[in-house]
């Protein structure tokens, strides 16, 4: 069965940038689907970040898009997250997900990263 | 931007109620909608996509409807796994947006 796994520091200083891995077990990302990322700060609801395709295709929400990288280690059958100059207001939740069609239909627990000095 | 809205923000129901969510969007997706579950400290769980295709392991007692920009959720007799919040999402643009939630809570 497929399962996904986030990883990266729980903590973020402000204005530096917040790094994530999505380890994705029991299907090759090479296989195909897009790869994506969604957050939810806390008591809010679902921001979609981005997603990447096995080639490394990517699209990214525009109002984070200059801070935004996805990449994929298709070796290591993992994507990465990458969010630069972060505040406070990056605090959130930060989920790893499979995009079949457009929708998301496997997710990863979740890592709660916080944004302070 | 498309943007997604969901009524009611809260809704209280009953166990074995018929409980329904609606989700509107700025404009027509034909039928790229998907529901998800979210419950607390939990990632949110496929129910439907297409707008009306059930999920694989999904309970029959989900269902929805909807196409253009009108769409709904329903639960046809509320169980106690299912207090917990729903959200919409469209993917008829590549960028993917969700609706604010919809709780549902014990009555």
């Amino acid at each position: 069965q497929v399962q996904l796994q986030e990883s990266g520091p729980g903590l973020v200083k402000p204005s530096e940038t917040l790094s994530l891995t999505c380890a994705v077990s029991g299907y090759s990302i090479s296989s195909g689907y897009y790869w994506g990322w969604i957050r939810q700060p806390p008591g809010k609801g679902l921001e979609w970040i981005g997603s990447i395709y096995h080639s490394g295709s990517t699209y990214y929400n525009p109002s984070l898009k200059s801070r935004v990288t996805i990449s994929v280690d298709t070796s290591k059958n993992q994507f990465s997250l990458k969010l630069s100059s972060v505040t406070a207001a990056d605090t959130a939740v930060y989920y790893c997900a499979r995009s079949r069609w457009g929708y998301m239909d496997v997710w990863g627990k979740g890592t709660t990263v916080t944004v302070s000095s | 931007d498309i943007q997604m809205t969901q009524s009611p923000s809260t809704l209280s129901a009953s166990v074995g109620d018929r409980v329904t969510i609606t989700c509107r969007a700025s404009q027509s997706i034909s039928s790229w909608l998907a529901w998800y579950q979210q419950k607390p400290g939990k990632a949110p769980k496929l129910l439907i996509y297409k707008a009306s295709s059930l999920e694989s392991g999904v309970p029959s007692r989900f269902s929805g409807s909807g196409s253009g920009t009108e769409f709904t959720l329903t639960i046809s007799s509320l169980q106690p796994d299912d207090f917990a919040t729903y959200y919409c999402q469209q993917y008829n643009s590549y960028l993917r947006t969700f609706g604010q939630g919809t709780k549902v809570e014990i009555k």
